[in-house]
């Protein structure tokens, strides 16, 4: 199971910080990812972090604004979003990785966190 | 980054009826290792996405077998051998070749 938390309404240029908590499955085994969806449009991959935060990844449209983390401790992955602007309004869905050896491949989706960016 | 291109891209489709849905992408998805990585997906209306087929052509746990894909390198096709009511939604191929993962832009099927 994957719970997202943390969405809400924020200002342009404002922060957030997005969490996940997973549970059902070694989470500390599997790389994550975090994919979003803007009102009524397609699904774009947002960022992905490798088993045990080896190695980050991030789409270009948020390289530098977002840094995606993890806690294997307590079984949560984050996504804290900077500089956030209207374009980045939309579901924030954290995916579990398909297998332990690949990333960038969701399985299993939460339920979204809406991130709304207005004034 | 590589592009998906989906066709069509909404399909009203009669009960006990067959469907199909192409996806194009813009470089060949085929590794060196013989993997190809072309997945598909179907977000039901409200719902989080699903994933349907794994590596072009493997039904992921619970899918039923009226769903199947096929193609290689940078032809792939997802059919539904008899679309039932529950089918409908957005469906939406995704390519993990190389980061950024990137779909298609959704095919949305309907029933008649």
């Amino acid at each position: 199971q994957l719970l997202e938390s943390g969405g809400g309404l924020v200002q342009p240029g404002g922060s957030l910080r997005l969490s996940c908590a997973a549970s059902g499955f070694s989470f500390s085994s599997y790389a994550m990812n975090w994919v979003r969806q803007a009102p009524g449009k397609g699904l774009e991959w947002v960022s992905s972090i490798s088993s045990r935060g080896g190695g980050t990844y991030y789409a270009d449209s948020v390289k530098g604004r977002f840094t995606i983390s993890r806690d294997d401790s307590k079984n949560t992955l984050y996504l804290h979003l900077n500089s956030l602007r209207g374009e980045d309004t939309a579901i924030y869905y954290c995916t579990k990785e398909r297998e332990v050896v690949t990333i960038g491949v969701p399985d299993y989706w939460g339920q979204g966190t809406l991130v709304t960016v207005s004034s | 980054d590589i592009v998906m291109t989906q066709t069509p891209l909404s399909l009203s489709v009669t009960p006990g009826q067959p469907a199909s849905i192409s996806c194009k992408s813009s470089e060949s998805l085929l590794q060196s290792n013989g993997k190809t990585h072309l997945y598909w997906y179907l977000q039901k209306s409200g719902q989080s996405p699903q994933l349907l087929i794994s590596e072009v052509s493997n039904r992921f746990s619970g899918v039923p077998d009226r769903f199947s894909g096929s193609g290689s390198r940078t032809d792939f096709t997802l059919k539904i051998s008899r679309v039932e009511a529950e089918d409908v939604g957005i469906y939406y191929c995704m390519q993990s070749m190389q980061l950024p993962s990137t779909f298609g832009q959704g095919t949305k099927v309907e029933i008649k």
